[in-house]
């Protein structure tokens, strides 16, 4: 079975310094990884993904997911939050097997940018 | 280029009524995806396409939910004699794979209000 938690439903931070969104995830199988953010009134945009490559995966806006198996964990970080990064942001799982068609969302972060 | 469209945009329906939600995928997508977003949560999967062949409807909530793509490009999400429950907003997304892991593109989605 697969599930994903994201452990914060609303993060704020300074403009100009880090951001962290956190996830935990389970999986029966090796999974597939990806950060989502979703703008109001526009629709979802792939950040990042992770597909049993490289552990550390760089993403768009400098963006970036570390992949940890032992921590069943794959956080979202950014050096340096920008205003235009508030939004909402989606953890999403999904297996590696060939019927794993099924995305599962976490229930998202709202991150707030403070100026 | 062109993304995933989805219309209408907004849809208020009567309890009762019959409503019916398009998606016009990235073109030469093999894959699509249908979700229901409801109000301060993550998607959650209500069936997958590959070409004209649903291959798997096991989120569909109920048999008032009926989705098809005839001709393995354009899809129509039915929903027979809403209720009030289905307001959400309906998702859609297109992938180019047509095996796991999929990359989905999302389109802006369909806001359902049920009076």
């Amino acid at each position: 079975a697969q599930s994903v938690t994201q452990l914060d439903s609303h993060v704020s931070v300074s403009e100009g310094t880090p951001v962290l969104l956190r996830c935990n995830y389970s999986s029966s199988y090796s999974p597939s990884l990806f950060w989502y953010v979703q703008h109001p009134n526009k629709g979802l945009q792939l950040l990042l993904k992770y597909t049993s490559a490289a552990t550390l995966v760089k993403g768009i806006n400098g963006f970036e997911a570390e992949f940890k198996k032992s921590e069943t964990s794959f956080h979202l970080t950014k050096p340096s939050a920008h205003m235009s990064d508030a939004a909402e942001y989606f953890c999403v799982v999904s297996e590696n097997v060939y019927t794993g068609n099924q995305f599962y969302f976490g229930t998202g972060t709202s991150l707030t940018v403070i100026p | 280029g062109a993304g995933v469209s989805q219309s209408p945009r907004y849809k208020v329906a009567k309890r009762g009524q019959d409503v019916a939600l398009r998606c016009d995928p990235i073109s030469g997508h093999v894959s699509l995806f249908w979700y229901q977003q409801a109000l301060g949560q993550g998607p959650e999967f209500l069936t997958y396409f590959q070409n004209e062949a649903q291959l798997d409807k096991s989120g569909l909530p109920s048999d008032r939910f009926f989705a098809e793509r005839p001709e393995g490009s354009v899809s129509t999400l039915k929903i027979q004699r809403t209720q009030q429950e289905d307001s959400a907003v309906y998702l859609c997304a297109s992938s180019l794979e047509d095996y796991p892991p999929y990359e989905q593109f999302f389109g802006p989605g369909t806001r359902l209000t049920v009076l």
